[in-house]
C-alpha cells in the first residue's frame, strides 16, 4: 500500500509528557500537511511542509507544538507536555504541489489522561 | 481566512431516498473538492471542481460548482448503506485547502 501512512494509530499520554505522530508521504510527494479534527470543530490546518522546509506554520500554537519533514525519515508532529486540551485526531496527509489534492492518511488519536 | 458552511449538519435517511447536501463561502474559490470520511479513518477525495458552472459526476454522485465559484452542491441519488458517512468540501488559498465542518449521513436499510 502505498498510501499515506501514520503511527501509531493511536495514542495515550499522561499531561505534561511529550507526544510524537510520525506521517509517512505517498511515494513522491513532498507537500506535507498537519491537520487536527474534534467533533465540534471539523478539520483545523496546523502546518504545511516540505522536505527540510516549514512553508506555513500559521494554524500551528506556538508553545509545545512543532513540527518537521526531514530529507529522510517520516514527518514528525512533536507536542511537549501535553494537556487534556490536545486529545484529538490528529490527521497528516500529503500532495504532489500545489494545487494538488490532499491525500490523507489515517490519523492518530491521541487521548490525554 | 475563507469560512465553508455546509448544511445540512446531520441528514438521516432511507435507503432509495434522493438527497443534496451544500458547501456555501462568501469567497471565490480557484477550485472545491469533496470528500467522503468514515468513522476511525482519514477523509478521501471524492471530486475537484474548477469552472464555475462546472457539473461532474461519480456514479450516483452529482457535484455541482456554483457560477460565481462561491457554492457547491453534492447530489445522491438512491442512497445505500454504504454512502453513509462525513462529507467534507475543502477550497481556499492554493496551497493549503481550508475545511467546512462537514454534513453527516446516515442511510438505514
Amino acid at each position: 500500500n502505498a498510501g499515506v501512512m501514520q503511527n501509531p494509530r493511536h495514542l495515550v499520554r499522561r499531561r505534561g509528557q511529550e507526544a510524537r505522530l510520525r506521517c509517512s508521504p505517498m511515494k513522491g510527494h513532498s507537500h506535507v500537511y498537519w491537520y487536527r479534527q474534534l467533533p465540534e470543530e471539523g478539520l483545523k490546518f496546523m502546518v504545511y511542509l516540505q522536505k527540510e522546509n516549514i512553508i506555513d506554520e500559521s494554524g500551528m500554537p506556538k508553545e509545545r507544538f512543532s513540527a518537521e519533514f526531514p530529507k529522510e525519515g517520516p514527518s514528525i508532529l512533536r507536542i511537549q507536555q501535553v494537556v487534556r486540551g490536545d486529545s484529538a485526531a490528529y490527521f497528516c496527509a500529503s500532495s504532489l504541489g500545489d494545487n494538488s489534492p490532499l491525500h490523507f492518511g489515517n490519523g492518530t488519536r491521541l487521548t490525554v489522561t | 481566512t475563507q469560512l465553508l458552511e455546509q448544511s445540512p449538519q446531520f441528514l438521516s435517511i432511507q435507503e432509495g431516498e434522493n438527497l443534496t447536501v451544500y458547501c456555501n463561502s462568501s469567497s471565490v474559490f480557484s477550485s472545491l473538492q469533496w470528500y467522503r470520511q468514515e468513522p476511525g479513518e482519514g477523509p478521501v477525495l471524492l471530486v475537484t471542481v474548477v469552472t464555475g458552472g462546472e457539473v461532474k459526476k461519480l456514479k450516483r454522485l452529482t457535484f455541482q460548482f456554483g457560477d460565481a465559484r462561491k457554492d457547491s452542491s453534492l447530489h445522491i441519488t438512491a442512497a445505500q448503506p454504504g454512502d453513509t458517512g462525513l462529507y467534507l468540501c475543502a477550497g481556499g488559498r492554493s496551497y493549503i485547502p481550508t475545511f467546512g465542518r462537514g454534513t453527516s449521513l446516515i442511510v438505514h436499510p
